[in-house]
């Protein structure tokens, strides 16, 4: 059964420092989402993929973080630099342009 | 602004005793909503979704459109529906974007 794929699974950094996560999304589908998920939290939308094209990045803080699909395949989301309240669970889902999303096991980020 | 609200981090339940899960909205248009869960160790999963009005797992859930509720429900707990439950809300602006409640730990205790 085809998954979500994200890697990787835990990173720890260092405030200040940069940090990249990566997802691949189940073949075919053409949206693709991340998520942030602090503690004690729902996930909250960060980006929101059309194929290639950035649909929704409302609630990214443009500042420090950004996400590409290039090819409108898989993805990657960068922060740069990380702070503190980083620290939090980043999930990637997809869909195949229907309502159902099919969500990745997550990147545990810890910035110390 | 649209918000869920799930006003229970915690609920704690026996065996075959019936459960329900609460979930609170507010939306200023026609909400589509759904209910997500995720099992220990496992990814978050959709469970079902008001517009399908299946019953998944032996959960129903009704769109209380006067109360702004979706309360998720089961006649008789079982030890495997113990997991995180997230009541979550299509918006804004539909496009199939979720907003999620805080959700709700589900411990059915034996």
């Amino acid at each position: 059964e085809a998954e979500v794929a994200q890697s990787p699974r835990y990173k720890i950094t260092e405030k200040s420092q940069a940090v990249a996560f990566w997802c691949d999304p189940i073949s075919g589908h053409a949206t693709l989402y991340w998520y942030r998920q602090i503690l004690g939290q729902g996930p909250e939308l960060l980006v929101q993929f059309q194929d290639e094209s950035v649909v929704d990045d409302s609630q990214l803080p443009k500042d420090r973080f950004s996400a590409e699909r290039l090819k409108g395949v898989d993805s990657t989301l960068k922060i740069q630099p990380a702070e503190l309240g980083d620290s939090a669970m980043y999930l990637c889902a997809s869909s195949p342009s229907g309502y159902e999303q099919f969500f990745g096991p997550g990147t545990r980020l810890t910035v110390l | 602004a649209q918000r869920v609200t799930q006003p229970e981090k915690l609920l704690s339940v026996f065996k075959g005793a019936p459960v329900e899960l609460k979930c609170n909205y507010s939306y200023s248009g026609s909400p589509e909503l759904f209910w997500y869960v995720q099992y220990s160790r496992q990814r978050l999963q959709l469970l079902l979704r008001h517009i399908s009005r299946e019953s998944i797992k032996g959960f129903t859930a009704d769109l209380n459109k006067g109360e702004t509720s979706f309360h998720l429900k089961k006649p008789f707990a079982q030890e495997e529906d113990s997991a995180m439950y997230y009541c979550a809300l299509n918006g804004p602006g539909g496009g199939n974007k979720l907003t999620f409640g805080t959700g709700t730990q589900l411990k059915v205790e034996l």
